[in-house]
């Protein structure tokens, strides 16, 4: 059956840098994009971004250019995001969740990462 | 900076029919927004209804339809249920992997 699986909570002080993995399973990793979607404490949902599983190319929301980063390792079918210059309204669950032309279905359980100093 | 409006609050009896809208700053949604649709309960992940407009996932009950109303996307529930209770999001595309989710409705089933 279809899983992404991510990785744990991370606790960080404001500048640093998280990085969180999401790793699916069940299918081809190839055949489907993976976006990033996040959602503060009480808030709603946030696009982040969208990666090609398949030729690693990336589409960034405006709001996180520059300091946010996706990436994919086909070795081990993992997608990774990284967030860095942390502010402490970057505190919020971080999702990956899967897209095939247009079509959302399966989600990863999300990661808290949560910015205090 | 694109716009993607839903209404923030919306009350229904239980067995009664109520529809969610899902407005572009852009203007008029239409087919090419692909848009989707989500329920998130708290505590819980978002789970995926209904894709590329009217679509329905194999996990998605047949009392949720999608559909596009008056230059908007909507989702609409017939014959609700207490378990329907939750906040739904809606997400369109805009073009050169750009995509903006709603602010989100709460349905409260009252």
């Amino acid at each position: 059956q279809v899983q992404l699986v991510q990785s744990g909570a991370e606790m960080k002080k404001p500048g640093a840098s998280v990085k969180v993995s999401c790793r699916p399973s069940g299918y081809t990793f190839t055949n489907y994009f993976l976006h990033w979607v996040r959602q503060a404490p009480g808030q709603g949902l946030e696009w982040m971004g969208i990666i090609n599983t398949n030729t690693g190319g990336t589409g960034y929301a405006q709001t996180f250019q520059g300091r946010f980063t996706m990436t994919r390792d086909t070795s081990t079918s993992t997608v990774y995001m990284e967030l860095s210059s942390l502010r402490f309204e970057d505190t919020a669950i971080y999702y990956c969740t899967r897209e095939n032309y247009w079509e959302h279905d399966f989600w990863g359980q999300g990661t808290l990462v949560t910015v205090s100093s | 900076q694109t716009v993607v409006t839903q209404e923030p609050s919306v009350t229904v009896s239980p067995g009664g029919t109520v529809t969610l809208t899902c407005a572009s700053s852009t203007g008029a949604v239409s087919s090419d927004y692909y848009p989707n649709w989500f329920q998130q309960k708290p505590g819980q992940a978002p789970r995926s209804l209904i894709y590329r407009t009217s679509h329905k996932h194999s996990w998605t009950p047949d009392r949720f339809s999608g559909s596009l109303l008056g230059g908007k996307a909507a989702l609409t529930l017939s014959g609700v249920q207490p378990e329907d209770e939750a906040e739904y999001y809606c997400l369109l595309y805009f073009g050169n992997d750009q995509r903006a989710f709603g602010g989100g409705t709460k349905l409260t089933v009252l």
